[in-house]
């Protein structure tokens, strides 16, 4: 079965301090990889995520990931964090089922909470 | 675009009481998915509605159903509630493929007493 660990479930940084959250992934197929984000007392937003071709992808806000299909993980940076990225952070893996690309399983994984402290 | 609304934001039930929960997703979405978010046990799946009809499911016990309307709308029930139900429910939707991405409502916190 497939399924999504992210290593660290909370993360205290101090401010401009680069983070790397960490997520690896078992599947044997081919998949999607995403990171969402939730803020206090909010649902959860799309923060980055890989389809195909180039393995590294970034967001408008400064955080990349890279996919590592050897390694089956996709692990979060950001070189220098700001007090407004202290959320919850969510990595997930959508493998289709089937044919035709129509169904398909996503799995989440349990969330990383990311602190930035002044 | 409007977003994914949930009605309603906050319910407080006791215990064997059930509660529907409701979920409008975006136009043109015809997937919705509902999950559970507890402290303990993260962001657990509940089950995915396409085109009316349930197309995956999570491992909740069948007090949880759901169902889906023409309009893609989505409504969740819990029925004979447990203090464990306490939790944030969350609704997504999207249009139903591997590589969409989902867009998730505000959720309904519901408190079990």
């Amino acid at each position: 079965a497939q399924s999504v660990t992210q290593l660290d479930s909370q993360v205290p940084v101090f401010e401009e301090a680069p983070v790397e959250l960490r997520c690896n992934y078992s599947s044997s197929v081919s998949v999607y990889l995403f990171w969402y984000v939730q803020y206090p007392n909010q649902g959860l937003q799309l923060l980055l995520k890989y389809l195909s071709g180039s393995t590294l992808v970034e967001s408008i806000n400064g955080f990349e990931a890279e996919f590592n299909k050897s390694q089956t993980s996709f692990h979060l940076r950001k070189p220098s964090v700001h007090i407004s990225d202290t959320a919850e952070y969510f990595c997930a893996v959508s493998e289709a089922v089937g044919s035709g690309g129509s169904n398909y399983k996503l799995t989440f994984g349990k969330g990383t909470l990311l602190t930035v402290n002044p | 675009k409007a977003g994914v609304t949930q009605t309603p934001r906050y319910l407080i039930k006791t215990r064997g009481q059930q509660v529907t929960l409701s979920c409008s997703p975006i136009s043109g979405h015809r997937s919705v998915s509902w999950y559970q978010q507890t402290p303990g046990q993260g962001l657990q799946f509940l089950f995915e509605y396409f085109s009316e009809t349930q197309r995956n499911k999570g491992n909740f016990p069948g007090r949880f159903s759901g169902r889906q309307f023409s309009n893609s709308r989505s409504e969740m029930n819990v029925s004979t509630l447990e203090l464990g139900d306490s939790a944030l429910y969350l609704c997504a939707s999207n249009r139903g493929q591997s590589t969409d991405t989902q867009y998730f409502g505000p959720g309904t916190r519901l408190t079990v007493l």
